[in-house]
């Protein structure tokens, strides 16, 4: 088991709602991406943090949005949510040095269903 | 486009044999090569990664894989598959331009092991 952790692990909402999933990243880890995994699909990625600042992000609609905190934790926001938006969402830490991720280890992830 | 692809949907071999799961990937630059497993309601564990060096990559649990830059692939193989090993298999790949670390995925291979 990585020491990335996720929470809550289940999560049933209605579209229109707001949710926010946390995050806390591996002891010795300073950045934080996050992952969207659609049933049967592999992982997309939807942005990354560094430095409490975002540091790349995927193909996903304003609506997505992040923080992270000066202890590299993070926060996944979704606001007005959509059908399509129900997935396994997928935390992952990493250490960047130099400008260079090393190796993302990955949470157990949240599962969010949008009714 | 950048990309990975994952040929086969599903492998199945039997306890003792051989195994290989398939990838080819479309990305610019030198990429970075990873593999991860997923057992069912986790998050993905991470097995084993290329980036320079040294074709053959071993990793945990008696997996390797080899990089072949001509044919642009990363195969998984393991030399005796075990019941164990029965679980879904991603293929990801950092872009070697850009340091947002960000991973594209394939789309998952699922390994059935029968006894």
């Amino acid at each position: 088991e990585t020491g990335v952790t996720q929470s809550p692990t289940h999560l049933i909402k209605t579209r229109g709602q707001q949710v926010t999933l946390r995050c806390s990243s591996q002891s010795g880890h300073n950045t934080v991406s996050w992952y969207q995994q659609a049933l049967g699909q592999g992982p997309q990625f939807i942005f990354q943090y560094y430095r409490e600042e975002e540091n790349g992000r995927g193909n996903f609609p304003p609506r997505f949005s992040g923080l992270q905190f000066p202890n590299y934790s993070s926060e996944l926001n979704v606001n007005a949510l959509e059908l399509d938006d129900s997935a396994l969402y997928l935390c992952a830490s990493s250490v960047r040095l130099a400008g260079l991720t090393d190796t993302q280890y990955f949470g157990p992830g949240t599962r969010l269903t949008v009714l | 486009a950048q990309s990975v692809a994952q040929p086969e949907d599903q492998v199945n071999v039997a306890e003792g044999n051989p195994l290989t799961v398939k990838c080819t990937y479309s990305v610019s630059g030198n990429p970075y090569l990873f593999w991860y497993v997923q057992y069912p309601n986790r998050g993905l564990q991470f097995l084993l990664k290329y980036i320079t060096g040294d074709n053959l990559v071993k990793g945990s649990y008696g997996f390797e894989a080899e990089f072949n830059k001509s044919q642009t692939s990363f195969h998984l193989k393991k030399p005796s598959a075990l019941v164990s090993d029965s679980a879904l298999y991603f293929c990801a790949v950092r872009p070697g331009s850009g340091n947002t670390g960000k991973l594209i995925f394939g789309q998952g291979t699922t390994l059935q092991v029968k006894p």
